[in-house]
């Protein structure tokens, strides 16, 4: 597609379980991000991968949280053992190699953990 | 930490009236600053940016925004709204020279359009 592709768009889980969900970047975009953005708030950074590497995974919240980009394409972001906090809209952006300062966002997956 | 601040939860105008949304950041140099738009069913999506140079920057959909220094503010302006301007907006920085965009949003203002 054109655009970032985020799957699903909707996850209700319960307390507890595993989630996963998926960000497909625009085609030749080297860096992902993952941002969160909570109910009445702005979106918040995460994790960003440049290529297959996460560069920079400072906002990742506590060891429940992990993502990978295995062949620096597609990545998917892990929630274990959700709780009710993590309930949000997960962003995914990516951004070509040369960066002019633009993300390009995706529409969002909205986790609900009941 | 560097932090922006957005003073207006919700703003209501009329169509084809002026539009000012504030934005003010705290970081210890000047920052890239950024606005972003998020209309509903679509993805945030970038409306101007101002790394340097001209402190008046010019964006799509005929917005425009000021950096201004000495009030650590960027405000986002536009002459006269159209209906389809109803959105929420973002306010976002980073570090000059970041090499990589690990953007601190504000927490957005909701526009409302009235007809």
């Amino acid at each position: 597609g054109a655009g970032v592709s985020q799957t699903p768009s909707n996850k209700v889980t319960e307390k507890g379980k595993y989630v996963e969900l998926r960000c497909d970047p625009i085609s030749g975009h080297t860096a992902l991000y993952w941002y969160r953005q909570s109910l009445g708030q702005g979106p918040e950074f995460l994790i960003y991968f440049q290529g297959t590497g996460a560069a920079d995974d400072s906002g990742l919240p506590n060891d429940r949280f992990f993502a990978v980009r295995p062949e620096g394409s597609v990545s998917t972001l892990k929630i274990q053992r959700t709780e009710r906090g993590d309930s949000a809209v997960y962003l995914c952006a990516s951004s070509p190699t040369k960066n002019t300062g633009e993300l390009f966002f995706g529409e969002g997956s909205r986790l609900t953990v009941l | 930490a560097q932090s922006v601040t957005q003073p207006d939860i919700h703003i209501t105008v009329s169509e084809g009236a002026s539009l000012e949304l504030r934005c003010n950041y705290s970081y210890g140099a000047t920052p890239y600053l950024f606005w972003y738009v998020q209309s509903p069913g679509q993805g945030l999506q970038l409306l101007l940016k101002y790394f340097s140079g001209d402190t008046l920057v010019q964006g799509i959909k005929g917005f425009e925004a000021e950096f201004k220094r000495s009030q650590s503010s960027f405000n986002l302006r536009k002459p006269s709204v159209h209906w389809s301007d109803a959105a929420e907006y973002f306010c976002a920085v980073v570090p000059s020279g970041a090499g990589s965009y690990q953007l601190t949003f504000g927490k957005g203002t909701k526009l409302s359009v009235i007809p």
